[in-house]
C-alpha cells in the first residue's frame, strides 16, 4: 500500500523568503511518481511539479523546485521568493503503477503567506 | 481549452436522499477519476473509469457507483446519503492511467447532507 505522511499541519513565512514543506512516502513500487498540489480556499486543486522515481535530477517549475532524496523516500517542495498568493493548503501525492494509479495524498499543509 | 468542470457546484440533500454529480473531462481526455475530500484531509480515491470501463474502486460502500459515457464524460452517484458523505467531491481527468499521466482537477462540487 502506499502512504504520503505531511507532518507540517501549518506553516508561516514572510514574502520574498524561501520555504520548504514536508513530505515522506511509503511505496514498495519500483515505479512511481510524486505530485504536489496546491489548493486554494475556492476549492480546486491545481498541479504544481511532478517528480518520477527514476528521474536523476530534482524537477523544477519556475519558483517551485523538488527535493528529491530517494533513499530517504522524501519529496519536500521548496517554494523560493514566496508572495501572498501562496498562501493556500499544500498536498502531496503518489501515483504508482500497482493498484489503480491513482493519487494517494497526504493530508496537506496550510502556508501561510505574511507581507 | 475548456478544464474539467464539474456540476452544480453546491448541493444541499437531506440522509437517506439520493444524489448524482458530473463531471466533463478535458477534451481529449479519456481518464476521469473521482475523489472525496472531507474538510481537513486531503482527498481519497473513489472511483477510475477510462475508456467507458471501471479501472479501480476505493474504499467506499456500495452507496457509490459511477459511470463514464461514450463522451468520457461521467457521473457520480451516491444513494442512501449519510451525514458522513458531507464533502467536497473532486473529478479529475488525465490522458492515460500511466504514472506520469498528469491529473487536472475540476472545481469540485462541494455536498452538504442535513
Amino acid at each position: 500500500a502506499q502512504k504520503i505522511t505531511q507532518t507540517q499541519p501549518g506553516m508561516f513565512v514572510q514574502e520574498k523568503e524561501a520555504v520548504t514543506l514536508d513530505c515522506t512516502y511509503d511505496t514498495s513500487d519500483p515505479s512511481y511518481g510524486l505530485f504536489w498540489y496546491k489548493q486554494p480556499s475556492s476549492g480546486e486543486m491545481i498541479f504544481l511539479i511532478y517528480q518520477g522515481s527514476y528521474d536523476q535530477q530534482n524537477a523544477t517549475e519556475g519558483r517551485y523546485s523538488l527535493n528529491f532524496q530517494k533513499a530517504r523516500k522524501s519529496a519536500n517542495l521548496v517554494i523560493s521568493a514566496s508572495q501572498l498568493g501562496d498562501s493556500a493548503m499544500y498536498f502531496c501525492a503518489m501515483r504508482g503503477p500497482s493498484g489503480y494509479s491513482t493519487l494517494t495524498f497526504g493530508k496537506g499543509t496550510m502556508l501561510l503567506v505574511s507581507p | 481549452d475548456a478544464g474539467v468542470t464539474q456540476s452544480p457546484t453546491h448541493l444541499i440533500k437531506t440522509r437517506g436522499q439520493q444524489v448524482t454529480l458530473r463531471c466533463s473531462p478535458i477534451s481529449g481526455h479519456k481518464s476521469v477519476s473521482w475523489y472525496q475530500q472531507v474538510l481537513g484531509q486531503g482527498p481519497q480515491f473513489i472511483f477510475q473509469y477510462y475508456e467507458k470501463e471501471e479501472r479501480g474502486r476505493g474504499n467506499f460502500p456500495d452507496r457509490f457507483s459511477a459511470r463514464q459515457f461514450p463522451n468520457y464524460s461521467s457521473e457520480l452517484n451516491v444513494n442512501a446519503l449519510l451525514l458522513g458523505d458531507s464533502a467536497l467531491y473532486l473529478c479529475a481527468s488525465s490522458l492515460g492511467t500511466g504514472v506520469s499521466y498528469e491529473q487536472y482537477f475540476g472545481p469540485g462540487t462541494r455536498l452538504t447532507v442535513t
